[in-house]
């Protein structure tokens, strides 16, 4: 059974720093790309970041770039997301999830870390 | 940057009703589009990709269509599980984007 679960979130203060880690488990991590994607409470999905098999490509959504940085650890099949310089609109569940091998899609979802940034 | 827009935003019918979403790029996508459903509290869920192809273990009911700027997400014989918020995704180049999100009532 293909899982993912996220951990790592909580409450911050505005300008602090939290990572997010992902762990995956009936799958083969190094096989699929990975992505963040967040959902601000009661407001729509917003694709956060993006990393191959192989981390040689990576991407941002402009709302992060620069404060986020997206990595992965194909030995120990977890996923992460260095989230820095936080700001109350960062608040939100943050999900990570599995692309595809050779199908565009997001196939399959953790249940998400809630990030509250807050003083 | 590509857009996706849905409509409507909001959608109310009957169980056995049939029912479309659609969903407009900004720009033309060719069929690099998914469709998921998310219930209250929950992730989201893949139920279509490449505009037309339908998930593992979706019910039938479900399909979609379309290519290039427009396409549709149609729930036939609409049942009371069906109650969710229904999104688009482009794929085709980043950044990554998302529909609005189409709310589903059943009356």
């Amino acid at each position: 059974e293909v899982q993912l679960v996220e951990s790592g979130g909580g409450l911050v203060k505005p300008g602090g720093s939290l990572r997010l880690s992902c762990t995956a488990s009936g799958f083969y991590f190094n096989l699929y790309s990975m992505n963040w994607v967040r959902q601000a409470p009661g407001k729509g999905l917003e694709w956060v970041s993006s990393i191959d098999p192989t981390s040689g490509y990576i991407y941002y959504a402009d709302s992060v770039k620069g404060r986020f940085t997206i990595s992965r650890d194909n030995a120990k099949d977890s996923l992460y997301l260095q989230m820095n310089s936080l700001r109350g609109d960062d608040t939100a569940l943050y999900y990570c999830a599995r692309g595809g091998v050779t199908t565009l899609n997001y196939g399959a979802w953790g249940q998400g870390t809630l990030v509250t940034v807050s003083s | 940057d590509i857009q996706l827009t849905q409509s409507p935003s909001f959608l109310s019918a009957s169980v056995g009703d049939r029912v479309t979403i659609t969903c407009r790029a900004s720009q033309d996508i060719s069929g690099s589009l998914a469709w998921y459903q998310q219930k209250p509290g929950k992730a989201p869920e893949l139920l279509i990709y490449a505009a037309s192809t339908l998930h593992s273990g979706v019910p039938s009911r479900f399909s979609g269509s379309g290519s290039g700027t427009e396409f549709t997400l149609t729930i036939t014989s609409l049942q009371p599980e069906d109650c969710a918020t229904y999104y688009c995704q482009q794929l085709k180049s980043y950044p990554i984007a998302f529909g609005q999100g189409t709310r589903l009532e059943i009356k």
